[in-house]
């Protein structure tokens, strides 16, 4: 299977810990994306890369959330001291440069934070 | 970055054509505009993009008049599995590669 890969599907943790998140892209994509998405809403940007670049990070993403691309392939996203409020479907894109290139998504993480 | 208008919800019956609106006023000139469809606990799915008139691909076709600031996905002959939420998506033009959602349209297929 060729297509974007996340680690875990589900998550369920207690308030306070912290929890990682993983993404391999498709492997000639360049960008790579973070949403965050509840029930009944549609995704919500959270940041994204270009090859091992942060380029930009919504102001909805606090200090308690990192991302990181080191190597411009797989994209780890980090939530510290978790609340309840993040229990969201965190989804992962990837698309190349080129302006317009679809974004091909993965099945996403979903977390409970309980 | 546009901001995208579509209605919340919409109902069809299998074997219709279902016909759903997209407003996006302020589109940049070179943005594109992609339609993706998402089924539960699922990530969205690429249908189709255009930028100008009429593109078909083997499910969908998508109207885009000339002055862009709305577009139309149409769905021939839906069928149950077609149920689903539908999203417009402009962008791709800009430097920034940020891509904004709007809530999308859940389409109900009734038997």
């Amino acid at each position: 299977d060729t297509g974007v890969s996340q680690d875990p599907r589900h998550k369920i943790t207690k308030r306070g810990q912290n929890v990682t998140f993983r993404c391999d892209p498709i492997s000639e994509h360049n960008r790579l994306y973070w949403y965050r998405q509840t029930l009944g809403q549609g995704p919500e940007f959270l940041t994204y890369f270009q090859n091992e670049a942060q380029l930009e990070k919504s102001r909805l993403l606090s200090d308690r959330f990192s991302a990181e691309r080191p190597k411009g392939s797989f994209s780890t996203l980090e939530i510290q001291r978790t609340e309840q409020g993040d229990s969201a479907m965190y989804l992962c894109a990837s698309s190349l440069r080129q302006g317009g290139s679809p974004l091909h998504f993965g099945n996403g993480t979903r977390l409970t934070v309980t | 970055l546009a901001k995208t208008t579509q209605p919340i919800s919409m109902d069809s019956y299998e074997g219709q054509e279902v016909n759903i609106t997209c407003s996006h006023n302020n589109i940049a000139t070179n943005d594109y505009i992609t339609w993706y469809q998402q089924f539960p606990s699922q990530g969205p799915r690429f249908i189709i993009q255009g930028y100008k008139t009429k593109v078909t691909n083997e499910v969908a076709s998508l109207f885009i008049p000339a002055d862009r600031k709305s577009s139309t996905l149409s769905l021939p002959r839906v069928s149950l599995s077609d149920t689903a939420v539908y999203y417009c998506l402009p962008g791709g033009s800009s430097n920034t590669g940020k891509l904004i959602f709007g809530q999308g349209t859940t389409l109900q297929v009734k038997p």
